[in-house]
């Protein structure tokens, strides 16, 4: 069985400043892991995904994350938050069959 | 990136119809399609897995006789809310994959009245 937690349910940050959403998983084989985003009242976007290529891996708009299997995290980051990243992160574990959405962080950027 | 549609966007029906809402990849062969649930300001909830040509996989806890899932093509699921009541009011989206990420349709809302 797989499973994924978003340690933050909400996160706050200033605008020009860095961004970090965290996020653990665990899972009994070699996962995928993605990052979305649903910005309110909108479908899921996909930010960026690993799937046992290079460990740090870049996404769009400025995001990457970093898989770190001894910690079993994946957190996504930003160095630099814009107005238009206020909305919701769900951070995903994966197999072929199956798939594990975290709880969800909601990123507030503040002027 | 990929495509996924749903038809329709939003539905409103009375309590005691069913409502069946579609599930489309535009531009890919989905062998997998997933529908979720998601309640408001909360995370997506997994309802169930349908591979194509198969018979779909409940979570524990979703009613496969009152939310009926057919893949029938590698192109098309179904969801079907049967004898609908006010609590299944909710958004519904669906993901589909091949081999690659899942992409997710915008979403599907459900109003019973």
């Amino acid at each position: 069985a797989q499973s994924v937690t978003q340690l933050d349910s909400h996160v706050s940050v200033s605008e020009g400043t860095p961004v970090l959403l965290r996020c653990n998983y665990s899972s009994s084989y070699s996962p995928s892991l993605f990052w979305y985003v649903q910005h309110p009242n909108k479908g899921l976007q996909l930010l960026l995904k690993y799937t046992s290529a290079a460990t740090l891996v870049k996404g769009i708009n400025g995001f990457e994350a970093e898989f770190k299997k001894s910690e079993t995290s994946f957190h996504l980051t930003k160095p630099s938050a814009h107005m238009s990243d206020a909305a919701e992160y769900f951070c995903v574990v994966s197999d072929p069959g199956d798939m594990r959405f975290g709880a969800g962080t909601r990123l507030t950027v503040k002027p | 990136g990929a495509v996924v549609s749903q038809h329709p966007s939003w539905v409103i029906c009375k309590s005691g119809t069913s409502v069946k809402i579609e599930c489309r990849s535009l531009d890919f062969q989905a062998t997998t399609m997933f529908w979720y649930r998601q309640f408001p300001k909360q995370s997506l909830m997994l309802m169930a897995t349908s591979n194509e040509g198969s018979k779909a996989t409940y979570e524990q806890g979703v009613e496969k006789d009152k939310f009926l899932i057919n893949h029938a093509s590698l192109t098309l699921s179904t969801l079907t809310v049967t004898s609908a009541h006010p609590e299944d009011s909710s958004f519904y989206i669906c993901s589909a994959r091949d081999r690659g990420p899942p992409y997710f349709g915008p979403g599907t809302r459900l109003t019973v009245t």
